[in-house]
């Protein structure tokens, strides 16, 4: 089946400093990545949707210039936390559909958990 | 309203025993529908596909209601590993067409 990376899988850093997390599609082209968040004993929530080559879009209430996404190949997104707040602390998941994929199956990585101190 | 609302539980019940959880979704438009089940600090893993029809997957069976925008799973002899959160999941299939997660029915099964 299709696998889907995520890295770092864990950090903790101090308020203010910025977090890079990326996404990757170890075996398959992802057209589309989508970063979802994660608060404890909530659901999902999609932050952006991620194309390769174009601009991200966000979702209501997501500052683009906090979460700067890019999504520069088919098998790569970034997500980057820009300074961070405690108030970031969360569970980060990404998820990547194929671009062949017509049932829109969608792949997730194993999430990060990001800790502002 | 929240677009896709589940009952969060917990449903606490023995081995062996057989557990549904409800969905209901508020997008009538919506065209994709999935239960996925999420282990405690994990990321979601895809259960099973919901189709009109309705589906089962061993133990596991699935039905869907277009008309009343409800979805079931149904667990059949409940083994302890079955306990986790299920989140019923809808694909609106519109605009960026991304997945609306429910907020999730914890289930604990016990020996």
């Amino acid at each position: 089946g299709a696998v889907v990376s995520q890295h770092p899988s864990w950090v903790i850093c101090k308020s203010g400093t910025s977090v890079k997390i990326e996404c990757r599609s170890l075996d398959f082209q992802a057209t589309t990545m989508f970063w979802y968040r994660q608060f404890p004993k909530q659901s999902l929530m999609l932050m952006a949707t991620s194309n390769e080559g174009s601009k991200a879009t966000y979702e209501q209430g997501v500052e683009k210039d906090k979460f700067l996404i890019n999504h520069a190949s088919l098998t790569l997104s970034t997500l980057t936390v820009t300074s961070a707040h405690p108030e970031d602390s969360s569970f980060y998941i990404c998820s990547a559909r194929g671009s062949r994929d017509i049932q829109e199956t969608q792949y997730f990585g194993p999430g990060t958990r990001l800790l502002v101190l | 309203r929240k677009e896709v609302e589940q009952d969060p539980g917990p449903f606490n019940v023995p081995e062996g025993a057989t557990v549904a959880f409800n969905c209901t979704y508020s997008n009538s438009a919506s065209q994709s529908f999935f239960w996925y089940r999420q282990d405690c600090r994990k990321e979601p893993k895809l259960l099973m596909s919901v189709y009109s029809s309705g589906n089962e997957d061993g133990r596991f069976t699935a039905q869907l209601n277009r008309a009343s925008q409800y979805i079931s799973l149904l667990i059949r002899d409940s083994k302890l590993s079955d306990s986790a959160t299920y989140l019923c999941v809808v694909n609106f299939h519109t605009g960026r067409r991304a997945l609306t997660f429910g907020s999730g029915t914890r289930l604990q099964v016990q020996p």
